[in-house]
């Protein structure tokens, strides 16, 4: 079992739709989360962070379960530009390495 | 300013060359980190230095991979007696401090192909 997982679509939505994302983790351990997205042949950006009180960022909505290990992302009004690859991914204890999930498709289409 | 940046963009070797990546991190960054990133998945952790030492590789996945940041600046992966299952795109990334909660900044990756 991957310690990072994510359903890999891909997501095909029309433009302004909203769309969700979720993620779990199995180390308990893990102490930051993130939400990071990658353009095809391009590298992983960071979105943003996830924090137990959920955060947002204009379109973007993130949550974290802490007790059943889960994480979310709510995307509204989908635009074009929203296609990409996003990627969950998790910090270990230890604060180094990032463990990343396989990533989620999104093509949002006109 | 200037983001990381990796050379070669683009990599193709025989089986059984070796082959030595690049990463200049960003100025000033104590973290540095590789990653591998096989096609349609997403990128796995292979090492970790904090200024010159080599804190962790426990994801360098044999004894054919190396890596190296002397100066605590610019890093070198190594990869000898390259196999097709090395190819993939590798990934550097750097971090400013020592905590998890500081972002770690990717550059453009390498693209390795094994023929």
């Amino acid at each position: 079992r991957k310690e990072v997982e994510q359903d890999p679509g891909p997501f095909n939505v029309p433009e302004g739709a909203t769309v969700a994302f979720n993620c779990t983790y199995s180390n308990s351990a893990s102490q930051s989360f993130f939400w990071y997205r990658q353009d095809c042949r391009k590298e992983p950006k960071l979105l943003m962070s996830v924090y137990s009180s959920g955060n947002e960022d204009g379109r973007f909505t993130a949550q974290l379960n802490r007790a059943s290990q889960y994480i979310s992302l709510l995307i509204r009004d989908s635009k074009l530009s929203d296609s990409a690859t996003y990627l969950c991914v998790v910090n270990s204890d230890a604060g180094n390495m990032l463990t990343f999930g396989g990533g989620t498709r999104l093509m949002v289409k006109p | 300013g200037a983001g990381v940046s990796q050379s070669p963009r683009y990599k193709v070797a025989k089986r059984g060359q070796d082959v030595a990546l690049r990463c200049d991190p960003i100025s000033g960054h104590v973290s540095l980190f590789w990653y591998q990133q096989a096609l349609g998945q997403g990128p796995e952790f292979l090492t970790y230095f904090q200024n010159e030492a080599q804190l962790d590789k426990s994801g360098l996945p044999s004894d054919r991979f190396f890596a190296e940041r002397p100066e605590g600046s610019v890093s070198t992966l190594k990869i000898q007696r390259t196999q097709q299952e090395d190819s993939a795109v590798y990934l550097c990334a750097s971090r400013l401090g020592t905590s998890g909660h500081y972002e770690q900044y990717f550059g453009p990756g390498t693209r390795l192909t094994v023929t």
